[in-house]
């Protein structure tokens, strides 16, 4: 049972343009939400996170959005840039005490020059 | 490097053999958390230590597996008696707290089983 999805398992995007990577959680309990970053052959890069008390939040290109009612994420990055090319994987948290994130599978994204 | 380290970055074991992972984590950070990553999957959550206790356990398979974060000295990831479905690639997370505090992780190490 998969609890944090990624249905776009691969994006590809002008250099420029923006990107939109989504994600689609179904545990009503998880209240953190983070992307990460990954090269091939690296660990995950902490890139953003949002609690659920907002809706909202930026970092410089990088935007996440969230929609507590869809029980959906969004990660924008605006303008992108090839060396933005990576796997995205969205990761899930649940209460003040947790400790454990859920994973989603990634979304492969090529920024193309 | 104040990163999280992790050592050896590729491990190759035969069937039968042990492995054993090591992390130190960040400085300053005293969580200590281990993922395994199959191929074409997401991180999934092993265990998680505190310095000389384990909080949680229950994503580690109960046979075979073991892990430890002792008073001095990296966190060691144990796997006894390795089969072939143990390759994959196991990543180290350290954080400051828990709660609303990203984790932040190492580069991994690679466990190919012969």
């Amino acid at each position: 049972d998969q609890q944090v999805k990624q249905n776009s398992p691969s994006l590809s995007v002008q250099e420029g343009r923006i990107s939109i990577l989504n994600c689609d959680y179904t545990n009503s309990m998880f209240d953190y939400f983070l992307w990460y970053k990954k090269y091939p052959a690296e660990g995950p890069t902490f890139l953003i996170s949002i609690s659920s008390i907002k809706d909202k939040n930026e970092d410089g290109r990088f935007t996440v959005f969230l929609n507590k009612s869809a029980k959906h994420l969004s990660l924008h990055i605006v303008p992108s840039q090839p060396g933005d090319s990576a796997v995205y994987f969205c990761a899930a948290g649940a209460g003040a005490g947790s400790y454990q994130l859920t994973f989603g599978k990634g979304t492969k994204l090529s920024v193309i020059p | 490097n104040a990163g999280v380290m992790q050592n050896p970055r590729h491990l190759v074991r035969r069937r039968g053999q042990e492995a054993r992972l090591r992390c130190s984590p960040m400085k300053g950070h005293s969580h200590v958390y281990w993922y395994r990553q199959l191929p074409e999957e997401g991180l999934k959550f092993m265990v998680y230590l505190q310095k000389e206790n384990i909080i949680d356990e229950s994503g580690m398979p109960k046979e075979r597996f073991s892990a430890e974060f002792p008073k001095e000295g990296p966190s060691i990831l144990r796997i006894q008696q390795v089969v072939r479905g143990d390759s994959a690639a196991y990543f180290c997370a350290s954080s400051q707290g828990i709660g609303n505090q990203p984790q932040h992780f190492g580069d991994g190490t690679r466990l190919s089983i012969l």
